[in-house]
């Protein structure tokens, strides 16, 4: 069974210009999160769908983030415009159902200069 | 609000040798799930174990073994006879079952403990 596919994995952007980020979940899986992980911090929910809908939201920076799963599959992550503080390893994850256990992506490793 | 500790911020053995990772969890819930994840350099978290909170007994999976302990909040999680490729930094990890089913399964994650395992 393939796992969580994320692309890319790195990228390398200036302050104030945008970045997205696409994750595709294991297949069959309705849930989809994706996490922040700061060096050296454990990951940090920024936002979870059941299928197309936002399920929570509350740690997304709004002002400049903002993510959308159209179809129930796919989804994309978008900074814009990006802030040094930025610089992390954004990581998908995915599951069943909003109970189960989640299955997560390698990640893409931001640099904001 | 739910809160995951790991003290250990970083431990190094040799190979062969015995290590426990600690973690200590917060929570006002009676149920929830507790994780465990492995990152290793790849970057990739690498899911290892879950655990309901009624489930106290501890689980054994070939060199690794977790113990839980609802009187004092832990969850700590053993390798036996480590090995140079179990090198990676491990998280433990919170998920509250109350409240909105739908709302459900956000992961408090702790801060990560990194295990260096020497030759």
């Amino acid at each position: 069974e393939a796992g969580v596919a994320q692309s890319p994995r790195y990228k390398i952007i200036e302050k104030r210009q945008s970045v997205a980020f696409w994750c595709n979940p294991i297949s069959g899986h309705a849930t989809l999160y994706w996490y922040q992980q700061i060096l050296g911090q454990g990951p940090k929910l920024l936002i979870q769908f059941q299928n197309n809908g936002v399920v929570d939201d509350s740690q997304l920076p709004k002002d400049r983030f903002s993510a959308e799963r159209l179809k129930g599959v796919d989804s994309t992550l978008k900074i814009q415009p990006a802030k040094l503080e930025d610089s992390a390893v954004y990581l998908c994850a995915s599951s069943f159902g909003t109970q189960e256990t989640q299955y997560f992506g390698p990640g893409t490793r931001l640099l904001v200069l | 609000a739910q809160k995951v500790t790991q003290a250990q911020t970083e431990i190094s053995v040799v190979e062969k040798e015995d290590v426990t990772l600690d973690c200590v969890y917060e929570t006002r819930d009676t149920t929830y799930y507790l994780f465990w994840y492995k990152q290793p350099p790849s970057g990739e978290l690498v899911f290892l174990i879950r655990r309901n909170s009624f489930d106290e007994q501890n689980e054994i999976s070939g060199r690794y073994s977790w113990n839980f302990q609802k009187s004092t909040s832990s969850f700590n999680f053993t390798i036996t006879a480590s090995q140079v490729v179990d090198s990676a930094v491990y998280f433990c990890a919170l998920s509250e079952m109350s409240g909105n089913n739908n709302a459900g399964n956000m992961l408090t994650f702790g801060g990560g403990t990194r295990l260096m395992v020497k030759p």
